[in-house]
């Protein structure tokens, strides 16, 4: 079975700190992906990754930024965290010969 | 501009019954189709897919129909479970590219 893991379930910040969120796959996958799930608009593609070190702007980069300097691991950083960033952050893989994504249990970030 | 749309935002439906879940795409480049089920405070799951050579794909009790010239597809659920009740999510792209995601459809399954 893929395993999707992601550092911390929960997570509450104060606006202004920044915040790494990190992201684990067990199954060797090339491609790796963060998004945010907020109510009524589904999920969201903030970055993606389809190798080591390679990163594309998804449909919402601003105020975030990724490192993956390893395959198995996908990490989200908020710069300086906002309100408006308070949300759900779901991370996903897929392999590199085929579409579907397979995800982390998520985690909900509250920025105060 | 939304490229997946699911116009439904919740759906009841009785135990034993049919769930029909709807989702329209406007991307006639999209070649690639699936369904994710999500639970409260868990990740999303995946369901079910078809590819456009496809018009039908089934397994078990689900079922997606696309109909390529309405640019839409469909989730059958039969018959539906109180275990189904979940948030259904429908996501389309082209192989190879980022899947564009809906925003999803919470449906009740009443016993």
């Amino acid at each position: 079975d893929v395993k999707v893991t992601q550092s911390s379930r929960y997570l509450v910040k104060r606006t202004g700190e920044k915040v790494f969120l990190e992201c684990v796959q067990d199954m060797d996958h090339e491609n790796m992906f963060w998004y945010r799930q907020d109510p009524g608009l589904g999920l969201r593609l903030i970055y993606f990754s389809y190798d080591v070190k390679m990163k594309e702007k998804g449909d919402i980069p601003e105020g975030y930024s990724v490192s993956r300097e390893k395959k198995e691991r996908f990490s989200l950083i908020l710069e300086s965290a906002s309100t408006n960033q308070t949300s759900m952050y779901l991370c996903a893989s897929s392999p590199g010969d085929t579409d579907t994504q397979y995800f982390g249990p998520g985690t909900r970030l509250t920025v105060l | 501009d939304q490229q997946v749309k699911q116009n439904s935002p919740s759906l009841s439906v009785q135990e034993g019954r049919i769930s029909i879940l709807n989702c329209d795409y406007t991307n006639s480049m999209f070649d690639y189709f699936l369904w994710y089920k999500k639970y409260p405070a868990e990740g999303p799951t995946f369901l079910i897919s078809i590819s456009s050579i496809k018009d039908k794909n089934e397994d078990g009790r689900f079922t997606v129909f696309l109909n390529k010239s309405a640019k839409h597809l469909s989730l059958h659920i039969v018959p539906s479970q109180p275990g189904d009740s979940a948030v259904y999510f429908c996501a389309a792209g082209e192989y190879g590219n980022k899947l564009v995601f809906g925003a999803g459809t919470i449906l009740r399954v009443k016993s």
